[in-house]
């Protein structure tokens, strides 16, 4: 079956402009983690879904960054006035479970985005 | 605070060697840990999870990981490596909540 799609893979932008990042989960999934990777780290939290409620953005970074998840599938993660920063792979995942990801997360393979 | 340190950044084996790559956790509360690999240009696939049962986790393609409570160690080992086994490999852990910590990944580089 599908697994997680991301969109677009790979998005140049220059300072300041804004960007939207597009996560498919695996259809039925109930949970939906976004997370941000800087180069040469580890994957960091941003924020998470369970269906359409957004129950923790504790890692989103700045007011700048919004998620959003209207109908309970489909996610978008919204930069606006981007910083060169915010230079980093972009990860989505989904779980079928809802709650803490105490199982297994299911990982789409990244938006890389570079702020020139 | 939950931590997760993965040492050594690069680790070198040649093929059919022991893979051994490195990880200690940081928690007050006992966690779940998990190994995940990433091949370039993929997402990260998971290896193998610990979650309170058995202390050696086995995982697939044939690595496993042995839980220590008394070193706060969440190794991952494998007895043979293979040239496909090559890729970057990052331990996390869950301790509640919604959030996962990840370790800053080992790159495996495999030697012919």
């Amino acid at each position: 079956g599908a697994g997680v799609s991301q969109s677009p893979r790979y998005k140049v932008a220059k300072r300041g402009q804004d960007v939207a990042l597009r996560c498919d989960p695996i259809s039925g999934h109930v949970s939906l983690f976004w997370y941000q990777q800087a180069l040469g780290q580890g994957p960091e939290f941003l924020t998470y879904f369970q269906n359409e409620a957004q129950l923790d953005k504790s890692g989103l970074p700045s007011d700048r960054f919004f998620a959003e998840r209207p109908e309970g599938s489909v996610s978008t993660l919204k930069i606006q006035r981007t910083q060169q920063e915010d230079s980093a792979v972009y990860l989505c995942a989904s779980s079928p479970r809802p709650g803490g990801p105490g199982g297994e997360q299911y990982f789409g393979p990244g938006t890389r985005l570079t702020v020139t | 605070a939950q931590s997760v340190t993965q040492l050594g950044s690069h680790v070198s084996v040649s093929e059919g060697a022991l893979v051994l790559l490195r990880c200690n956790y940081s928690s007050s509360v006992p966690p779940y840990l998990f190994w995940y690999v990433q091949y370039p240009n993929q997402g990260l696939q998971l290896l193998l999870k610990y979650t309170s049962a058995a202390t050696l986790v086995k995982g697939i393609n044939g690595f496993e990981a042995e839980f220590k409570k008394s070193e706060t160690s969440f190794h991952l080992t494998k007895p043979s490596a293979h040239m496909s086994d090559a890729a970057e490999y990052f331990c996390a852990s869950f301790t509640g909540g919604f959030k996962t910590i990840f370790g800053a990944g080992t790159r495996l580089f495999v030697k012919a």
